[in-house]
């Protein structure tokens, strides 16, 4: 099956810096690729949307300049938090989507926690 | 704008029990609807997917309906075991405005705790 990784797993980081979490498809191409996040006991919560080679698309409300998405290739797309605060502490998930298909794979998420 | 709402948010049943999770989402026109499991610090592990004009669909001892017109979808876990503990979500592939295949939205899950 469709295998999407993300890394790191979880990272602390300071306030005030800025934190990179990578999401790749190891055995597809991903045309589409998804951001989501889950505070504790919470739902997923779509956070931006994006297709390789072009610019992501944000649901309302995300802050399109504290989180930077780029979706470079096929198979790598990273989330940027820059200028972290505690209040983004929180359960990154990204999920990827092959082209022609509506069936999207999930990794295994990214705990951030800003001290 | 879809809302999914899953009942209840936990539950707590001994080993063999049979037991049913639900979801609920206000716009019944979607295109499929999809049963995650998720374990604690972890990502999604797929587990059902009907599609809007199926009305079941079943894996093991696991059973999804779905009521697209009253807009409720059921998990059915026969003879539950301690393995079965996770979290399970339930979200809903909709229309969403000029973006291919849809989007997915997702209920708040319900924990399930099976003890032996």
């Amino acid at each position: 099956g469709a295998v999407v990784s993300q890394h790191p797993s979880w990272v602390i980081c300071k306030s005030g810096t800025s934190v990179k979490i990578e999401c790749r498809s190891l055995d597809f191409q991903a045309t589409t690729m998804f951001w989501y996040r889950q505070f504790p006991k919470q739902s997923l919560m779509l956070m931006a949307t994006s297709n390789e080679g072009s610019k992501a698309t944000y649901e309302q409300g995300v802050e399109k300049d504290k989180f930077l998405i780029n979706h470079a290739s096929l198979t790598l797309s990273t989330l940027t938090v820059t200028s972290a605060h505690p209040e983004d502490s929180s359960f990154y998930i990204c999920s990827a989507r092959g082209r022609g298909v509506y069936e999207q794979y999930f990794g295994p998420g990214t705990r951030l926690t800003v001290t | 704008k879809q809302e999914v709402t899953q009942i209840p948010a936990a539950l707590s049943v001994p080993e063999g029990e049979n037991l049913v999770l639900n979801c609920s989402f206000t716009d019944s026109a979607i295109y499929n609807l999809q049963w995650f499991r998720q374990d604690p610090g972890k990502g999604l592990t797929s587990l059902l997917l009907i599609q809007s004009s199926q009305r079941e669909q079943t894996s093991g001892r696991l059973n999804a309906s779905l009521d697209k017109s009253s807009g409720r979808s059921t998990l059915y876990i026969a003879a539950s075991q301690p393995g079965d503990s996770a979290t399970y979500l339930c979200a809903v592939r909709s229309y969403a405005g000029g973006t291919s295949y849809g989007k997915l939205t997702f209920g708040q899950g319900t924990i399930l705790t099976v003890h032996p």
